[in-house]
């Protein structure tokens, strides 16, 4: 995951809303996802952007691209401790089918 | 559709020993990947297939490691001999054409 990268840690409180950052540097990267990773358990797919776009909103989630910065972020609204897990930005490059993801964020919702 | 399944969910063996995991890709998948998840490296792809060819393995760590997909409903991961190193998470995930990929729970490996 070394081209993508995060911040390994952010703590909120219930209620408030978090953003996750993520930077990538292949900028032929065609889809950009976010996916969620509870304890013991799989990576589950929370959304997911085309390149060609800036923002995508899925109820409580906002993702906003900035694709001059090769910047990603992931909003989530109205933040519960059900939200408490690692959350993973990965970019799929053009012409690959495989995804690279990055470092993932332990995000930790106090009540 | 019961997701990707996986098997075993965990796995603890001695070091020299054959390791052999397992995966079930969804139904009309025509992609599989295995990645491996470890504290230092994160999640790395080790090898992916296409309509059960193998395309990309340059992830696959050295000679040990080998993965065969015989068929469009089964994969297999072969580590032999396995050394402490190789403990980790190995996860597999299956995609459709252009679609996202889903992962299955993952089998936790211990090599002692």
């Amino acid at each position: 995951g070394e081209d993508v990268e995060q911040s390994l840690f952010l703590s909120v409180r219930e209620g408030d809303s978090s953003v996750i950052n993520c930077t990538y540097t292949d900028s032929s990267s065609t889809y950009l996802y976010w996916y969620k990773q509870e304890p013991g358990a799989g990576l589950q797919l929370l959304t997911y952007i085309f390149s060609n776009m800036d923002m995508k909103q899925d109820q409580r989630l906002t993702v906003l691209l900035n694709k001059k910065d090769k910047h990603l972020s992931l909003r989530i609204a109205d933040t519960q401790t059900g939200d408490s897990a690692i959350y993973f930005c990965a970019e799929r490059r053009k012409g690959r089918r495989a995804l690279t993801f990055g470092s993932g964020t332990r995000l930790q919702v106090q009540p | 559709d019961a997701g990707v399944i996986q098997s075993p969910r965990h796995e603890v063996t001695e070091m020299g020993q054959e390791v052999t995991l397992r995966c079930k890709p969804i139904s009309g998948h025509d992609y599989l990947f295995w990645y491996r998840q470890t504290m230092m490296r994160g999640l790395e792809l080790l090898i992916y297939f296409n309509n059960n060819v193998p395309i990309d393995d340059s992830g696959m760590p050295e000679d040990r490691f080998s993965a065969k997909m015989p068929n469009a409903s089964f994969s297999t991961l072969k580590i032999q001999p396995s050394e402490p190193r190789d403990s980790a998470v190995y996860f597999c995930a299956s995609s459709h054409r252009d679609t996202e990929a889903f992962f299955g729970q993952g089998t936790r490996l211990t090599v002692v």
